[in-house]
């Protein structure tokens, strides 16, 4: 069984650019999530896509956007970079709402990004 | 809005001891569940055990056990006969039985857990 797998796992970009992170859900997820987690912090929910829509969101501006494809991996994209935007983005995918409500969240290692 | 707080930054075990990580949360809902997920170096994050807050009886997995408060708000995590694979950053988490189908969870700040040879 494959886990959850982001890419890439380093990148760095620099204030303005725009950056597109991908997941891929562990086999049989149909339910992913994204979390940012800066430096010494706990992780803040972005927002999480259920069979390719958005069904819930964090306080992120618009500029955090994301998708779901058919086969449920994700991607987030983030616009207009800005310095506070650097920080470790985890990937988390459940298998179903059941999943989500029991709080089975298997997460991936993460993207780390470095806005300079 | 919900807030967790762990205000213990590090903690430091002697392996095969008994330590105990605790966690703090302010709500005004009835009906949630905590979490404790464990994230080691590499990163990957990991549920470590659950409590539903309709339950009374402390859930337990294995040599992790927590001490649940409700009234309190308290919510700690037990790790008897400590390993060296126990080292790791630990999250207490809270999340709404409110939110219907969406996943938030609210992360305290994690603890670092090290573990002494």
């Amino acid at each position: 069984e494959t886990g959850v797998t982001q890419s890439p796992t380093h990148l760095i970009k620099t204030r303005g650019q725009q950056v597109t992170l991908r997941c891929s859900s562990q086999s049989g997820h149909n339910t992913v999530s994204w979390y940012q987690q800066a430096l010494g912090q706990g992780p803040q929910f972005i927002f999480q896509y259920y069979r390719e829509e958005e069904n819930g969101r964090g306080n992120f501006p618009p500029r955090f956007s994301g998708l779901q494809f058919p086969n449920y991996s994700s991607e987030l994209n983030v616009n207009a970079l800005e310095l506070d935007d650097s920080a470790l983005y985890l990937c988390a995918s459940s298998l179903g709402l059941a999943g989500v409500r029991t709080g089975e969240l298997f997460f991936g290692e993460g993207s780390r990004l470095t806005v300079l | 809005a919900q807030t967790v707080t762990q205000s213990q930054p590090e903690m430091s075990v002697q392996e095969a001891e008994t330590v105990t990580l605790s966690c703090t949360y302010d709500t005004s809902e009835s009906d949630y569940y905590l979490f404790w997920y464990k994230q080691p170096p590499s990163r990957q994050m990991i549920l470590v055990i659950r409590q539903e807050a309709y339950k009374q009886q402390n859930a337990t997995e294995n040599r992790f056990s927590v001490n649940f408060q409700k009234a309190a708000k308290s919510f700690s995590l037990k790790i008897s006969d400590s390993q060296l694979g126990d080292a790791a950053m630990y999250f207490c988490a809270y999340r709404s039985e409110n939110t219907g189908a969406n996943s938030k969870l609210t992360f305290g700040k994690g603890i670092t857990l090290s573990v002494r040879p």
